[in-house]
């Protein structure tokens, strides 16, 4: 079902800056929809990480932030920490017959 | 705070029928979507469907229309998904979600914490 493809893993060591993709389409972020990111540790519900243009909710570090272009989307995480090593799943809306509310693929950060 | 309290795992077998519930709290139940977020074992996320439990206006995932039945009960504040023919494939966790929309688009702000629902054929 998904319409928005994710590197399955990346890794960097601590202190590093690791970017996760999220490529859609013209139905997706090509169209203008936002996207929004959310972590999830392993055994645990996600939980929203950022929306929109680089909103984090309380307590959701500023070594996290986003980009956007065309019809892709990307998550930074500067600083890279043990505690960010979790699943990153990016969000859209689809505007196709195929689905409405999409995530990404997943993408596994690795911290060294 | 808001939360959201989902009941508990279930085991249920092949062609049996099943109902699970999410229950919000600390906020206005009626005004704010409600989704369903389908997780397979060592899968990703998948939105099923979505519900305003104000009219109960129910928008489902094309995938999933037909497989299972969204509702809600506002003077509960609790939202339900159920399944009539369950399938060993429906082995996942579900989440609930609620669904905040603004000028940043519309995501998934508050989470329940998943129903494990294994299905054994």
């Amino acid at each position: 079902q998904s319409m928005l493809t994710q590197p399955p893993s990346v890794s960097g060591a601590p202190g590093q800056t690791v970017t996760i993709s999220c490529t859609g389409s013209s139905s997706n972020i090509g169209a203008g929809f936002d996207v929004h990111w959310y972590q999830q540790i392993p055994g645990t519900a996600p939980k929203l990480l950022i929306y929109g243009f680089s909103n984090r909710p309380s307590g959701v570090s500023d070594r996290f932030s986003v980009s956007k272009s065309g019809t892709s989307a990307s998550l930074v995480i500067t600083g890279l920490q043990a505690e960010d090593e979790a699943d990153y799943y990016c969000q859209s809306y689809d505007r196709s017959l195929s689905g409405h509310y999409v995530f990404g693929t997943g993408t596994k950060v690795i911290v060294l | 705070e808001v939360q959201l309290v989902q009941s508990g795992a279930e085991v249920k077998k092949a062609g049996e029928s099943l109902k699970i519930s999410c229950k919000g709290s600390g906020y206005s139940f009626s005004n704010y979507w409600i989704a369903w977020v389908r997780q397979m074992p060592g899968k990703g996320l998948e939105c099923m469907g979505i519900i305003y439990p104000g009219d109960s206006d129910v928008r489902y995932t094309p995938s999933f229309e037909g497989q299972v039945t969204i509702s809600a009960d506002k003077s509960m504040s609790t939202a339900h998904l159920q399944w009539s023919d369950l399938k060993a494939s429906d082995t996942a966790t579900y989440y609930c979600a609620k669904q905040r929309g603004d000028s940043s688009g519309y995501f998934f702000e508050d989470w329940g914490q998943g129903t494990l629902v294994t299905v054994t054929s």
